[in-house]
């Protein structure tokens, strides 16, 4: 059964701080995908990844970076976070065709005080 | 980026009730089109993708429309468990500088079927 995993399913931070999400897949897909989703706003892409290393910017990258180190891993980092990021968090795969199916993680809901 | 219209909702729907939402994208090229369904609180999970002679999976049904650029989502005999937000997504050809296609995803159509 394919699998991706995220780091934390609640997460409560401070204006300023640094934060870390990180989500891990299991199904040796090439591409990763970050995404926030508010009420009214749907989901919006923040950044994606289609190899180890490489990342490209989505519809709304400002305020986050990225780093995908290792083909299983995609993290999103927060550089100092604001209480315009509270939001749930939803990370994906798909493989390498990219116009397959994405499989999401079970999200990460961060609020920012 | 190309959009995903889809009607927000909420439909309330008797339970037993057949229901249909559709959705129009804009952008031509698109090849890959899904419906996807989201649990309160929960993530995005694929309930059919839709191709273009239209797809039957149990009581659901998709269909494609290329040349008005809409797609389809019928359910009959509704269940309660059937409650949730449905995602039209469409896949954006090209829609990075390296290449690599993308989803776009619709706002959802909330769906409440009542007993």
């Amino acid at each position: 059964d394919v699998k991706v995993t995220q780091s934390s399913r609640y997460l409560v931070k401070r204006t300023g701080e640094k934060v870390f999400l990180e989500c891990v897949q299991d199904m040796d897909h090439e591409n990763m995908f970050w995404y926030r989703q508010d009420p009214g706003l749907g989901l919006r892409l923040i950044y994606f990844s289609y190899d180890v290393k490489m990342k490209e910017k989505g519809d709304i990258p400002e305020g986050y970076s990225v780093s995908r180190e290792k083909k299983e891993r995609f993290s999103l980092i927060l550089e100092s976070a604001s209480t315009n990021q509270t939001s749930m968090y939803l990370c994906a795969s798909s493989s390498a065709e990219g116009k397959d199916e994405q499989y999401f993680g079970p999200g990460t809901r961060l609020t920012v005080t | 980026r190309k959009e995903v219209e889809q009607d927000p909702g909420p439909f309330n729907v008797p339970e037993g009730a057949t229901v249909a939402f559709n959705c129009t994208y804009s952008n031509s090229a698109s090849q890959s089109f899904f419906w996807y369904r989201q649990d309160c609180r929960k993530e995005p999970k694929l309930l059919m993708s839709v191709y273009s002679s239209g797809n039957e999976d149990g009581r659901f049904t998709a269909q494609l429309n290329r040349a008005s650029q809409y797609i389809s989502l019928l359910i009959r005999d509704s269940k309660l468990s059937d409650s949730a937000t449905y995602l039209c997504v469409v896949n954006e050809p090209g829609y990075s500088g390296g290449g690599a296609d993308g989803l776009t995803f619709g706002k959802g159509t909330h769906l409440i079927i009542q007993p």
